[in-house]
């Protein structure tokens, strides 16, 4: 079954202990990327990856980390979390087409994060 | 200016109803556009890509307009389990390779 999968589901946790999510994808996409998702903003693009070793910003990257060693799997790490940081989070995963467009992306089913 | 907008609704209406939604981007480079539906909570879905010469699945419509910068999503003979927030998704923004969801604009059928 195509999926992506994303753990843990739920963590509750303190400020500044680092903590690490994790994302896999089986469809072989080229494109993976983080959102954070609170009430009122919408989905806010966190980083984002086009390939192996290949990461870029989004739009809110403060406080995160991304690395992208597998085709399959990208992780977000929060090196030392804050409050501002609890939120719910999604992986996605989508072909990448030359030319620059984007293909429709797949979600996890997320990641709620409250960091006291 | 946001870089996709979106109204935020809440759209309230019968079953059966037409609804409309529409949503703005502001870069013209754009060039993949799709409208996504999330349910309470849940991850967001596909429901469909956007063409430029417009493009149907059913009872949901979709169309976009370059000049004006603007996609709409039309669906028809509205069923409950239409209710859902529905997000307007364009790549761009500074760069091609980012993905910009609109807000959303949440939709409540009632029977």
């Amino acid at each position: 079954e195509a999926q992506v999968t994303q753990n843990p589901r739920y963590l509750i946790t303190v400020t500044g202990k680092k903590l690490t999510v994790t994302c896999s994808q089986n469809m072989n996409h080229e494109y993976m990327s983080w959102y954070r998702q609170d009430p009122g903003l919408g989905l806010r693009q966190i980083y984002y990856s086009m390939n192996v070793e290949v990461t870029d910003k989004g739009d809110v990257p403060e406080g995160y980390k991304v690395s992208r060693k597998e085709k399959r799997n990208f992780p977000l790490i929060l090196e030392s979390p804050s409050p501002n940081q609890t939120s719910l989070y999604f992986c996605a995963s989508g072909r990448w087409a030359s030319g620059g467009s984007n293909q429709p992306q797949h979600f996890g089913d997320g990641t709620r994060l409250s960091i006291l | 200016r946001k870089e996709v907008e979106q109204d935020p609704g809440p759209f309230n209406v019968p079953e059966g109803a037409t609804v409309a939604f529409n949503c703005t981007y502001s870069n013209s480079a754009s060039q993949s556009f799709f409208w996504y539906r999330q349910d309470c909570r849940k991850e967001p879905k596909l429901l469909m890509s956007v063409y430029s010469s417009g493009n149907e699945d059913g009872r949901f419509t979709a169309q976009l307009n370059r000049a004006s910068q603007y996609i709409s999503l039309l669906i028809r003979d509205s069923k409950l389990s239409d209710s859902a927030t529905y997000l307007c998704v364009v790549n761009g923004g500074s760069s091609a390779s980012k993905i910009i969801f609109g807000s959303g604009t949440r939709l409540s059928i009632r029977p």
